[in-house]
């Protein structure tokens, strides 16, 4: 069993839905990264975050640390947002190198 | 400043082959961390430097593979008598490091190796 299991694999949705994409991990972390890939390989980091709820235009992501789960949220989705989402954590043993899981290809539908 | 900078973006190796990748970290940046990302698969964990040492290279599959930082900021991936299973596209990431602190890592656009 991967340590970082990301769901669904594939999202297709219509221009201006909400979007949702989870993250479950099976180690204690000290943080977890949502990142954005788009096509040609270029990771861009969205939200580091170890608690709570963080925002940023459209994005929204949680984390339940007693749950060991996070939820990536796309409010009002646009083509433009249609990516590979990819959730990694950095685990609380003194070690900074991320785990990532496999990713979440999202397509946006005008 | 700039970001993460990588070269070359592309490389086709003929198999048996030997590559050298280059990675230019965002300056002042003390970590920098290699990750291998094979298609349709989330990246996975290489080799990790803080300034010149390299603290963890426990990801690296096989002793073809060495990496180095001599003066704690450009860093070389070397991969020697390439293989097919070594295509993939090769990232790296530089942080901060403030102590105490989980960093945002900053990734670079990545090489991606054909290796024929």
């Amino acid at each position: 069993k991967n340590e970082v299991e990301q769901s669904p694999q594939n999202l297709t949705a219509q221009e201006g839905e909400f979007i949702t994409i989870n993250c479950s991990y099976s180690v204690g972390i000290s943080a977890l990264h949502w990142l954005q890939q788009h096509p040609g390989g270029g990771i861009v980091s969205l939200f580091m975050l170890s608690s709570g709820k963080k925002k940023h235009g459209r994005l929204i992501a949680t984390i339940n640390i007693q749950e060991k789960h996070s939820s990536l949220h796309i409010t009002a989705s646009h083509p433009r947002d249609s990516a590979v989402y990819i959730c990694a954590v950095r685990s609380d043993f003194g070690n900074e190198k991320l785990t990532f899981g496999t990713g979440t290809r999202l397509t946006i539908i005008p | 400043g700039a970001g993460v900078s990588q070269s070359p973006r592309y490389k086709v190796a003929k198999r048996g082959q030997d590559v050298a990748l280059r990675c230019d970290p965002i300056s002042g940046h003390v970590s920098l961390f290699w990750y291998q990302q094979a298609l349709g698969q989330g990246p996975e964990f290489l080799t990790y430097f803080q300034n010149e040492a390299q603290l963890d290279k426990s990801g690296l599959p096989s002793d073809r593979f060495f990496a180095e930082r001599p003066e704690g900021s450009v860093s070389t991936l070397k991969i020697q008598r390439t293989q097919q299973e070594d295509s993939a596209v090769y990232l790296c990431a530089s942080s901060l490091r403030l102590a105490g602190l989980s960093n945002e890592q900053f990734f670079g656009p990545g090489t991606r190796l054909t290796v024929l």
